[in-house]
């Protein structure tokens, strides 16, 4: 079982809508988790962190986490051309000495 | 949060040869991390690089194949050695940036090398 699972798209969204993304982790003890956004040819960045159960919201975006569920997801609100990209989800695991495992990205397409 | 410089940024390796790539971090850090991003893929971890010690490796991937050094808080460099084609990849040095959050991570730009 992958460490990190995202569905890998393509998602395509038209501009202006909600764009959803998904993530389940399988190590229970990951205290930390993150979105990172990776344009083509450049490396990630920090979107979102997320470290309790809930919803944080950051303009337009909002992370959820249910540690329970072992899910975290990204909502994209008001979707733009310029959020195109790769969506990477990224579990920060105590196994083995605390890194950052990262899944495999979900590309996102915002059409306009 | 903290600046990384990583070079070089792009090379083309023949078969055989070896690359060292370097990765330099304007602020003392104790942890810094290579990883490597094959076309298509998601990063993944190749080890982690102490200050004083030896390189943590992550399985499937070892000391003899990717050699790392760590001389100070600013500094690592990460050596692909007998490099082959399946070693063409985008290499990152990324370092935690705590201003950001407990255990957010800044990438360096990466290192994209084209073995032939």
């Amino acid at each position: 079982q992958k460490e990190v699972e995202q569905n890998s798209g393509p998602l395509s969204v038209p501009e202006g809508a909600i764009a959803s993304l998904n993530c389940t982790y399988s190590d229970r003890g990951s205290q930390s988790f993150f979105w990172y956004r990776q344009y083509s040819g450049k490396s990630p960045e920090l979107i979102m962190s997320i470290y309790s159960n809930g919803d944080k919201e950051d303009g337009r975006f909002t992370a959820q986490l249910n540690k329970a569920s072992q899910y975290v997801s990204l909502l994209i609100r008001d979707s733009q051309p310029s959020d195109s990209a790769t969506y990477l989800c990224a579990v920060n695991t105590p196994t083995g000495g605390f890194k950052t495992i990262f899944g495999a990205g979900t590309r996102l397409f915002v059409k306009a | 949060s903290a600046v990384i410089s990583q070079k070089p940024s792009r090379d083309i390796c023949q078969r055989g040869t070896s690359l060292t790539i370097q990765c330099q971090v304007d602020s003392q850090v104790t942890m810094m991390f290579w990883y490597r991003q094959q076309p298509g893929q998601s990063l993944t971890l190749i080890a982690t690089a102490n200050q004083g010690s030896e390189a943590t490796y992550e399985s499937g991937f070892v000391i003899d194949k990717f050699p790392i050094s760590r001389p100070n808080l600013t500094f690592s460099t990460l050596t692909v050695s007998n490099m082959s084609p399946e070693d063409s990849s985008i290499y990152l040095c990324s370092v935690p940036n705590p201003f950001s959050g407990a255990n957010v991570l800044t990438f360096g730009a990466g290192s994209r090398l084209t073995v032939l």
